[in-house]
């Protein structure tokens, strides 16, 4: 069963267009993120909540937008997509501040 | 400055020896520290944590931590072909903050 999911695993589009990713948390985590690993494979963090507020924004263009239902999930919504948002995207859970698991990451192909 | 540093790899070990790696972080309100393995084209996956000075053992792995030195390391011991992979090193203060990652190959 997994624990942290993200859909889809792969996502190939154009400039311009406008493309969402789904996580869910099956572990009872509080806590929820989104990070960016880039072609250097660098991890770097984009947003974080806790309990559907959200806690962390680092410098991210406005065109990604989180968004979290209940704390079971958090979607990120990017608009008018750029040739450097080309990267895997990993979602991760925890309790408070305890550590993280990751979900199987969405690759995102820009062309 | 980087907020987490490795030393840069890649790191190659033969079966069985003793794999070093090393982090460093500028940040001292860091409270808690890991390690991540990430093979690649997956996800990364936790090995170990530590929040204490000292020595942490799991099984073939041991975190050591000193806090005064801002100096976070991982061994592995009797090295595996399976071992191979990136390894990540991360601080945590209000945020988990990542360092580039070290590769390692282990050589049978």
């Amino acid at each position: 069963d997994t624990a942290v999911s993200q859909t889809p695993k792969y996502l190939v589009t154009q400039m311009g267009n406008d493309k969402s990713i789904k996580c869910e948390q099956n572990l009872g985590h509080d806590t929820m993120y989104w990070y960016k690993q880039d072609s250097k494979k660098f991890l770097k963090i984009m947003f974080s909540y806790n309990n559907k507020e959200l806690i962390i924004n680092e410098t991210v263009p406005n065109r990604f937008s989180p968004k979290s239902p209940d704390k079971a999930h958090l979607n990120l919504h990017i608009n008018s997509l750029e040739l450097g948002d080309s990267a895997v995207y990993f979602c991760a859970s925890s309790q408070a501040k305890q550590e993280q698991y990751f979900g199987p990451g969405t690759r995102l192909t820009v062309t | 400055q980087k907020e987490v540093e490795q030393n840069s790899g890649p790191l190659s070990v033969p079966e069985g020896a003793i794999a070093s790696l090393n982090c460093t972080y500028s940040d001292r309100g860091s409270q808690s520290f890991f390690w991540y393995r990430q093979y690649s084209g997956k996800s990364p996956e936790l090995i170990m944590f530590i929040y204490s000075n000292g020595d942490k053992e799991d099984g073939r792995f041991t975190a050591q931590l000193n806090k005064a030195s801002q100096y976070v390391s991982l061994l592995i011991r009797d090295s595996q072909p399976s071992d191979s992979a990136t390894y990540l090193c991360a601080a945590a203060d209000y945020k988990l903050s990542f360092g580039a990652g070290t590769t390692v190959t282990v050589r049978a």
